[in-house]
């Protein structure tokens, strides 16, 4: 397996612009987890789902920030509008149930300028 | 709310040394816990995942152990290397119905010396 992927590796906006970032989990795997880096906070639980479908989406900081997981291989991440302040690196992680080993795509920079 | 600290937040070795990463938790009622390697623009490698129940993982030229009733965790790593310069960061998971998300620590960075 090749990993999880995510895309675009590096987005780079103006602010109030829709932002859209893509995750293709690991085959088989039955979680999702969308995780924000930041010099400040480090890394951050945004919304995780199990099995396409949100559990626990209380990190999302704002209304502006939605994610779907239309299908077992596909997530999205969707800021709009965007701001200055959603800098940072999103990562997206896969693990076969919940508490076990989670594996990391190598995340999208965005910045918001 | 679980806080999990590393410390040092960087350490510069020589290479060939062994050295001892830490990580403390301050909620002992965790699942696991989990050690990462995160490289210069790119995402985090999963290195060793320890059990609650466990005292110690190893892979390779790398142990890790866990002292869950004082809150802590080591990473060591024998014979270091340049190429094992990179942050290294430590989560943990918390025990309880439905509590799944990895809290983390900010990291330690490591540059090991040629």
């Amino acid at each position: 397996d090749a990993g999880v992927i995510q895309s675009p590796r590096h987005e780079v906006t103006e602010m109030g612009q829709e932002v859209t970032l893509r995750c293709k989990p690991i085959s088989g795997h039955d979680y999702l987890f969308w995780y924000r880096q930041t010099m400040m906070r480090g890394l951050e639980l945004l919304i995780y789902f199990n099995n396409n479908v949100p559990i626990d989406d209380s990190g999302m900081p704002e209304d502006r920030f939605s994610a779907k997981m239309p299908n077992a291989s596909f997530s999205t991440l969707k800021i709009q509008p965007s701001e200055p302040r959603d800098s940072a690196v999103y990562f997206c992680a896969s693990s076969l149930g919940g508490l076990r080993e989670a594996f990391f795509g190598q995340g999208t920079r965005l910045t918001v300028v | 709310k679980q806080e999990v600290t590393q410390i040092p937040a960087a350490l510069s070795v020589p290479e060939g040394e062994n050295l001892v990463l830490n990580c403390s938790f301050t909620d002992s009622a965790i699942y696991n816990l989990q050690w990462f390697r995160q490289d210069p623009g790119k995402g985090l490698t999963s290195l060793l995942l320890i059990q609650s129940s466990q005292r110690e993982q190893t892979s390779g030229r790398l142990n890790a152990s866990l002292d869950k009733s004082s809150g802590r965790s080591t990473l060591y790593i024998a014979a270091s290397q340049p190429g094992d310069s990179a942050t290294y960061l430590c989560a943990v998971r918390i025990s309880g119905a439905g509590s799944y998300q990895l809290t983390f620590g900010k990291g330690t960075k490591l540059s090991v010396i040629p």
